[in-house]
């Protein structure tokens, strides 16, 4: 079945504790990115990942990093985790569009990883 | 800049009644627009999308949306909702040339029997 996994689905940490967010697909995309959703905002874009070794930051990458040593491969981390990193965090993938060489227009999303920073 | 509105966030309706949830975006150039659906507890799917062509797309479950160039909108609607559509909805536009989805604050979607 094709896919976005996300691992935890829960997490609870304290101030200053380094967690990684793994993400996986096994749909051979080069597109890859993490996204957080928070009420009233929505979701915003972290980082994303066109390729392996290649990311770039979203629009709120602070205090976040992310690698791409693997195409299938995405993990978020948190280096210091802070409590206004609480959230719910999203991962998602697609192909690259092969014309505008940006993602294809269809984004397949992770199950979500609900981060509790105290 | 790049923005998507949705201005309400959240439209409680009766069993049965029509609804429309509305999303306007920021530019007129060249754009993709998606909806996305999030159930309770659950992640994001993907309930209907233009790209090119006809500017009224529908999805399985009965929503449709119609691309409206001169206004910037992407509105949602469904003639009669069902209880199983109480749900967030997040409007998404692509800009082309940028390489990612730029979303909107999601309207939650409350039907009442």
């Amino acid at each position: 079945e094709a896919q976005v996994t996300q691992n935890p689905r829960y997490l609870i940490t304290v101030t200053g504790k380094k967690l990684t967010v793994t993400c996986s697909q096994n749909m051979n995309h080069e597109y890859m990115s993490w996204y957080r959703q928070d009420p009233g905002l929505g979701l915003r874009q972290i980082y994303y990942s066109m390729n392996v070794e290649v990311t770039d930051k979203g629009d709120v990458p602070e205090g976040y990093k992310v690698s791409r040593k693997e195409k299938r491969n995405f993990p978020l981390i948190l280096e210091s985790p802070s409590p206004n990193q609480t959230s719910l965090y999203f991962c998602a993938s697609s192909p690259i569009h092969g014309l505008a060489g940006g993602p294809q227009e269809t984004q397949y999303f992770g199950p979500g990883t609900r981060l509790l920073v105290l | 800049a790049q923005s998507v509105t949705q201005l309400d966030s959240q439209v409680p309706v009766f069993e049965e009644a029509p609804v429309e949830l509305r999303c306007n975006y920021s530019s007129s150039v060249s754009v993709y627009l998606f909806w996305y659906v999030q159930y309770p507890n659950q992640g994001l799917q993907l309930l209907l999308k233009y790209l090119s062509g006809s500017t009224l797309v529908e999805s399985i479950n009965g929503f449709e949306a119609e691309f409206n160039k001169s206004q910037t909108s992407f509105h949602l609607r469904k003639p009669s909702v069902h209880i199983s559509d109480t749900a967030e909805y997040f409007c998404a536009v692509m800009y082309t040339g940028f390489q990612k989805l730029v979303f909107g604050t999601g309207t939650r979607l409350l039907v009442s029997p």
